[in-house]
C-alpha cells in the first residue's frame, strides 16, 4: 500500500513544495536501488515519469525536481515552483508485483 | 523516440470483452530490455497497474489479482503491438485504460495517449 501525504498543495509560483510517499512495506532491493517512482499527470494528459529509483531524473525532467528517501519513506520536492508544475503527483513502486501507485498529491497555484 | 498509439471502442456492453490496442513506434514489442504494461484510470479505483507482457527469450505475462481470471495481454510481432482485452465487464471496469513501457530499472517511461472505455448499456 502506498500513501501519499498531503492530498492537495497549494503553493504559490517560485515557492518551494514538498510531498511524501510512505510505503507499507520496503522498496529497498539487495542491489542497493530503491524502487520508486514519481509521476506527474497535467490536467487531462497521461502521466510522465519524473524520478526513477528514488532519485534519479528522467530525461528532459528539470533539475527543480528532486527525489529523496529509502525503504518505505520517500519525498518529492519541487523548488521554485512554476504554473506549469500544476497537476496531481504520483508515486509507484517497482519493487513488488502488482505495481503499485499512491492515491496522489495534487499541486495547484494559490 | 517511442511513441504509443492506442485504439479501442469506447462502448462496451456488460459481460462483454473489452479490447484495446497499443501500436508501438520507436521501439520493438520484443525488446527483451523492457516490459509493456496495461494500467487503468478511474475516480473510484485512482491509477490501478492491471498486468504486463515481456519477452526474455520466451513471452511471459504478469497479471493484477484483481484481474486475472478476465485478462489476457498479447503481443504481435508482425504488426508491433500489444493489445488488451477484459472479458465479462462489468460498471466498475469503466475508466481511462493506458499502456506503458517500463525501461530497465527506469520507470514507466512512455505513455499512450489513454482510451475511454465506458461499460454501460
Amino acid at each position: 500500500v502506498m500513501t501519499q501525504s498531503p492530498p492537495s498543495l497549494p503553493v504559490s509560483p517560485g515557492e518551494s513544495a514538498s510531498m511524501s510517499c510512505r510505503s507499507n512495506q520496503s522498496l529497498l532491493y539487495t542491489n542497493g536501488h530503491n524502487y520508486l517512482d514519481w509521476y506527474l499527470q497535467k490536467p487531462g494528459r497521461s502521466p510522465q515519469l519524473l524520478i526513477y529509483l528514488g532519485s534519479n531524473r528522467a530525461s528532459g525532467v528539470p533539475d527543480r525536481f528532486s527525489g529523496s528517501g529509502a525503504g518505505t519513506d520517500f519525498t518529492l520536492k519541487i523548488s521554485r515552483v512554476e504554473a506549469e508544475d500544476v497537476g496531481t503527483y504520483y508515486c509507484m513502486q517497482a519493487l513488488h508485483s502488482p505495481l503499485t501507485f499512491g492515491g496522489g498529491t495534487k499541486v495547484e497555484i494559490k | 523516440q517511442v511513441q504509443l498509439q492506442q485504439s479501442g471502442p469506447g462502448l462496451v456492453r456488460p459481460s462483454q470483452t473489452l479490447s484495446v490496442t497499443c501500436v508501438i513506434s520507436g521501439d520493438s514489442v520484443s525488446n527483451n530490455t523492457v516490459a509493456w504494461n496495461w494500467i487503468r484510470q478511474s475516480p473510484s479505483r485512482g491509477l490501478e497497474w492491471l498486468g504486463r507482457t515481456f519477452y526474455r527469450a520466451k513471452w511471459y505475462n504478469d497479471y493484477a489479482l484483481s484481474v486475472k481470471r478476465r485478462i489476457s495481454i498479447n503481443s504481435d510481432t508482425s504488426r508491433n503491438h500489444l493489445s488488451l482485452q477484459l472479458k465479462s465487464v462489468t460498471p466498475e471496469d469503466t475508466g481511462v485504460y493506458y499502456c506503458a513501457r517500463a525501461g530497465s530499472n527506469t520507470g514507466l517511461d512512455f505513455w499512450g495517449q489513454g482510451t475511454l472505455v465506458t461499460a454501460s448499456s
